[in-house]
């Protein structure tokens, strides 16, 4: 079974500072894409960064990196130089190569300090 | 802005009551999935749609429908609501599978936040 554990439910950042957001995943299967989704209060998912499984670098986009340890079964999201605009829900998902869906872990509330 | 819209944005239905939520897919998108998120949750597979036809369903009962449309855009039905049926409906497109390691980025509408009374 696949499975996703954020373990932070509230998070508090000074605006400029960086911060990690962290997550945990499961699964038997060899091949499976890590994600995290930010949603603001308006509701709307908004995609920010994406892991392979097989990817040897971590990925990065813009601010966002995602430090990738695989024999940890890790995916933590780390946002540098945080904004205000910043402060949101964010969650991290799986989606295996043999299944159809994405796997949500509850989320962690980020609130950026001004 | 992701292109993927749904309708409506609110609405209230009263417990036996039917529901119809609409999601117009992403340009060049041909799969559809449903998720339903409860307040304090991460959002829940309830299926999925490809080229019109359900390839996935999650952990929910056959009152949950969809269907999926030439357009690809799709809907999802709801019969005999329930007061747990209360909740967030996202609605994600995905492009067509590019290779291995899950890659395919799903783009979520802003959802319809359902509240059953």
């Amino acid at each position: 079974a696949q499975k996703i554990t954020q373990t932070q439910p509230g998070m508090f950042v000074q605006e400029k500072e960086a911060v990690t957001l962290d997550c945990t995943y499961d699964t038997s299967d060899p091949s499976y894409g890590l994600f995290w989704y930010k949603q603001p209060s308006s509701g709307e998912m908004i995609f920010l960064i994406y892991q392979g499984s097989y990817d040897q670098q971590n990925a990065t986009e813009g601010r966002y990196s995602l430090n990738f340890q695989k024999a940890r079964k890790s995916a933590n999201l780390v946002i540098s130089a945080s904004q205000l605009g910043d402060s949101a829900m964010y969650f991290c998902a799986m989606r295996t190569n043999t299944g159809n869906q994405f796997y949500f872990g509850t989320g962690t509330s980020l609130t950026v300090i001004p | 802005e992701t292109g993927v819209t749904q309708s409506p944005t609110h609405l209230i239905k009263t417990r036996g009551q039917q529901v119809t939520l609409r999601c117009s897919s992403q340009s060049g998108h041909n799969t559809v999935s449903w998720y339903q998120q409860a307040l304090g949750q991460g959002p829940q597979f309830i299926f999925q749609y490809y080229r019109e036809e359900e390839n996935g369903r999650g952990n929910f009962p056959p009152r949950f429908s969809g269907l999926q449309f030439p357009n690809y855009s799709s809907e999802l039905n709801v019969n005999a609501l329930e007061l747990d049926d209360s909740a967030l409906y996202l609605c994600a497109s995905s492009p067509p599978p590019r290779g291995t390691g899950g890659n395919t980025e799903a783009f979520f509408g802003q959802g319809t936040r359902l509240t059953v009374v």
